[in-house]
């Protein structure tokens, strides 16, 4: 099973809102809404931001949201903040009933 | 509130074997489904196991190959994850996570560290 594609990084200024991409396959993003991502800051445990493709649990911020087309899944962060640094990664349940997680983006805040 | 709490990782020697635990509490072990997940050190993510809440079926990573296997004692509400063969490239952190019930990893550990090292 191959990790999805997701870029190495992506920055942005106070404020503004960016986009992370996530690309999978056939066999797994392309055919399941089981996508969900993850936050992970340095020293800690990784946090669930998004579950279902789209669904923030109980406690996330509204500035992170998600959706997917196709073998692609997205997640935006708006309002961007300091404390939105971090990495993020993407994950999704395949039709091998394994789990796949994307190579993790850095989220750099200018 | 859910907490999970890993342990005994450490230094192993190559093809040495292994066996973490996971410590569940604030809900039923038995209930839910159940992952490990391993981040080698300045990687990223891998999963590695998942037994569902019935723990008659367990699925493993390719990379893990027969040398992992995923268990648990719903009755001291504790997870495990027996490690066999182990090699250089098993380094790293294993977390125990809670299945959030809609094929998410819900509830993370801290994790517990393995090193493979002669």
């Amino acid at each position: 099973q191959s990790a999805l594609t997701q870029p190495a990084s992506v920055s942005g200024s106070p404020g503004q809102s960016i986009t992370i991409f996530c690309t999978g396959t056939t066999s797994d993003v392309g055919v399941y809404n089981y996508v969900s991502w993850y936050q992970q800051k340095p020293g800690k445990a990784p946090k669930l931001m998004i579950f279902g493709v789209r669904n923030r649990p109980s406690g996330v911020s509204s500035r992170f949201s998600a959706s997917k087309s196709e073998n692609t899944a997205s997640l935006t962060i708006s309002g961007l903040q300091a404390d939105d640094e971090a990495h993020y990664y993407c994950c999704s349940y395949t039709a091998s009933n394994t789990w796949v997680f994307g190579g993790g983006t850095k989220v750099t805040v200018l | 509130q859910v907490q999970l709490v890993e342990s005994g990782g450490g230094v192993v020697q190559p093809g040495g074997p292994l066996r973490l635990s996971c410590a569940a509490s604030g809900f039923t072990l038995g209930g839910s489904g159940m992952h490990w997940v391993r981040q080698a050190p300045g990687k990223g993510l891998e999963w590695v196991a998942y037994t569902p809440y019935g723990g008659n079926i367990k699925y493993y990573a390719d990379s893990v190959g027969g040398r992992f296997t995923i268990s648990r004692d719903n009755s001291i509400n504790t997870l495990y994850l027996q490690v066999d063969s182990l090699k250089a490239e098993d380094t790293g952190l294993y977390y125990c996570v809670k299945d959030g019930g809609n094929w998410e990893l819900g509830h993370w550990g801290q994790g517990t560290l393995v090193t493979v090292s002669s």
